[in-house]
């Protein structure tokens, strides 16, 4: 079984904190994403990555940023949160295999004061 | 813009009735379209996928419509269950890109 891991479920955070969602996959993915899921809007893709070190902005990326330093690790940084970003947020991964399912975490709710 | 559009952000069914979840798209360059059932607290699972070249694919109690003609995608559940309970999300790709494209979700309410 595929196991993605968001290390936390449920965090607080104050306006202007730098906060860090980590993500960790088992299966050797090539494929690491983060969404965010807000009600109404669905699920939107903030960035991705296919390989290590390598990023690409999804649909949101503002005021988040990435890294990827290991294949199966993949950190989403709010480098100064806000109250917008109070959201659910999701980390998945996949294998580079187009039509491929994507394997998504439990997800981490962040909400910031 | 929205690519991928689920209208009805709620259903609500009898257990043993069909539950329909419709999906529209509007990139006809979608190559493949996923359905994911996602629990509160909980993150999204795969559940049926399938290919543009096809109009129909089954698993179980779940079917999976397209009409490309109409950019139309549903997801039909036959007989619902309470368990079926969920948000359901359609999303869409192209083969030469891993990402997908979500809906906003539609609710489903499987009531005894």
């Amino acid at each position: 079984d595929v196991k993605v891991t968001q290390s936390s479920r449920y965090l607080v955070k104050r306006t202007g904190e730098k906060v860090f969602l980590e993500c960790v996959q088992d299966m050797d993915h090539e494929n690491m994403f983060w969404y965010r899921q807000d009600p109404g809007l669905g699920l939107r893709l903030i960035y991705f990555s296919y390989d290590v070190k390598m990023k690409e902005k999804g649909d949101i990326p503002e005021g988040y940023s990435v890294s990827r330093e290991k294949k199966e690790r993949f950190s989403l940084i709010l480098e100064s949160a806000s109250t917008n970003q109070t959201s659910m947020y999701l980390c998945a991964s996949s294998i580079r295999v187009s039509g491929n399912t994507i394997y998504f975490g439990e997800g981490s709710w962040l909400t910031v004061v | 813009d929205q690519q991928v559009k689920q209208n009805s952000p709620s259903l609500s069914v009898q257990e043993g009735r069909i539950s329909i979840l419709n999906c529209d798209y509007t990139n006809s360059m979608f190559d493949y379209f996923l359905w994911y059932k996602k629990y509160p607290a909980e993150g999204p699972t795969f559940l049926i996928s399938i290919s543009s070249i096809k109009d129909k694919n089954e698993d179980g109690r779940f079917t999976v419509f397209l009409n490309k003609s109409a950019k139309h995608l549903s997801l039909h559940i036959v007989p619902s269950q309470p368990g079926d309970s969920a948000v359901y999300f359609c999303a869409a790709g192209r083969d030469n890109t891993d990402k997908l494209i979500f809906g906003t979700g539609t609710r489903l309410q499987v009531f005894p």
